[in-house]
């Protein structure tokens, strides 16, 4: 249970062009995702909470006109990186706690969605 | 802001050796630390984690400690394989966050035969 699913897997596009990647959870109700990203050979940044039906909070640093975030649902959130330039690729990735209970602090990550702007 | 240092940022041992990597952490309210292996271009792989009521935690090879007092938390791995081979991340709960996590830097861990 609990399985995270991310799409696209890889994107290339062109600078000033804008990229959407949704996370969907399979068989859970995510009503919190975060979305992290990570830069070749660093670490994994929080950029944003999302929690459905509102509005997403960002973390310090980040744009958030910049990096958009929905969550119209309970099984799916869409991080959309808006005039994309060379120093937005990295490596996207989502994940939401667990199920209630003793589990709960535990997080589905989703497979990562590599961005390469050219 | 809170953070989690890591290290050592890289580890070579020798196939059966253990290896320890630490980590500290500033955020006094974290109560809950996970340690995860990433494989190049997938997804962190959660491999043990700790709550901060418990002050040690093992599952086979794998062991992680914890000292709340001293804000510091490490994993042991012993006998270790090549397959082990990986870049490893410990992590912290950010309070009031509704779960997320900040994350160390990461430890490339390399096994040779």
């Amino acid at each position: 249970g609990a399985v995270v699913s991310q799409h696209p897997s890889w994107v290339i596009c062109k600078s000033g062009t804008s990229v959407k990647i949704e996370c969907r959870s399979l068989d859970f109700q995510a009503t919190t995702m975060f979305w992290y990203r990570q830069f070749p050979k660093q670490s994994l940044m929080l950029m944003a909470t999302s929690n459905e039906g509102s509005k997403a909070t960002y973390e310090q640093g980040v744009e958030k006109d910049k990096f958009l975030i929905n969550h119209a649902s309970l099984t799916l959130s869409t991080l959309t990186v808006t005039s994309a330039h060379p120093e937005d690729s990295s490596f996207y990735i989502c994940s939401s706690p667990g199920l209630a209970g003793a589990s709960r602090n535990e997080q589905f990550f989703g497979p990562g969605t590599r961005l390469t702007v050219l | 802001g809170e953070n989690v240092e890591q290290h050592p940022s890289t580890l070579s041992v020798q196939e059966g050796d253990s290896a320890v990597i630490k980590c500290t952490y500033s955020d006094s309210a974290s109560n809950y630390f996970p340690w995860y292996k990433q494989e190049l271009g997938k997804r962190p792989q959660l491999i043990i984690d700790i709550r901060s009521n418990v002050g040690e935690k093992k599952d086979q090879r794998i062991a992680v400690t914890l000292n709340k007092t001293a804000k510091h938390f490490s994993l042991h791995i012993t006998e270790t394989q090549p397959e082990d081979s990986a870049v490893y991340f410990c992590a912290a709960s950010i309070s009031n966050s509704g779960y997320a996590l900040n994350f160390g830097k990461g430890t490339s861990l390399l096994v040779t035969p």
